[in-house]
């Protein structure tokens, strides 16, 4: 699976947009881009995925670039609630299980 | 309620004195797979399982045992538990497709 690169950290306020880039410069055609997030130390938590296109659920879009070499999540109305680690992770769905954590983006969001 | 579900979430013990942490999931997922996180090193696989009786190592697999008898439970035991494998320690299921991994609360680890 690719190599991830993210920002340590990055900071919001709150009810704006939170842009969080990832590169992924290496990625394969077939590995897809997840997002997950940690908050404080529970679980990860996944948040979005996707292969070329960009997504959208309830949570976050995801903007993926045409060379498919870097993406951005977007939380278009950050609240307190989200500060927490991001974490931007390239994986081939249909084979074993093995997520590579990077340490992620630590998004701090506040008033 | 979709949910993987670890046990305990917290455990102090003694070096050398075996240990099972429990995990079990609820979705009829076929992946299961252990992760520790310790500061600045970020999440690290140890084992992984791919189904029933399928299991196999991961980054850091040393000092740790699992089984798979059973789809939904995914033990990791420690036989003779050190003070290095104090942790904060992840398991996680996830379907065949892998379109997303679900992660129990954790279990935090102490060995004195």
């Amino acid at each position: 699976d690719a190599k991830t690169t993210q920002p340590p950290s990055m900071d919001c306020a709150e009810g704006r947009a939170a842009n969080l880039p990832c590169n992924h410069s290496t990625i394969s055609g077939n590995e897809y881009v997840y997002w997950y997030r940690q908050i404080h130390s529970q679980g990860p938590q996944y948040i979005i995925h996707g292969l070329k296109n960009n997504e959208t659920n309830e949570m976050a879009s995801l903007i993926i670039t045409e060379d498919r070499k870097s993406s951005t999540l977007i939380l278009p109305h950050a609240t307190l609630r989200d500060t927490a680690v991001y974490y931007c992770i390239t994986f081939r769905t249909g084979t074993a299980s093995k997520l590579t954590f990077g340490t992620g983006t630590r998004l701090q969001v506040t008033l | 309620e979709a949910q993987v579900t670890q046990n305990p979430r917290y455990l102090i013990t003694v070096t050398g004195k075996k240990l099972t942490v429990t995990c079990s999931q609820n979705m009829n997922h076929e992946y299961m797979s252990w992760y520790r996180q310790d500061p600045g090193l970020g999440l690290r696989q140890i084992y992984y399982s791919m189904n029933v009786e399928v299991t196999d190592k991961g980054d850091v697999p040393e000092g740790y045992k699992v089984s798979r008898k059973e789809k939904r439970n995914f033990p990791l035991i420690l036989e003779s538990p050190s003070p290095n494998q104090t942790s904060l320690y992840f398991c996680a299921s996830s379907g065949r497709m892998n379109t997303e991994a679900f992660f129990g609360q954790g279990t935090r680890l102490t060995v004195v």
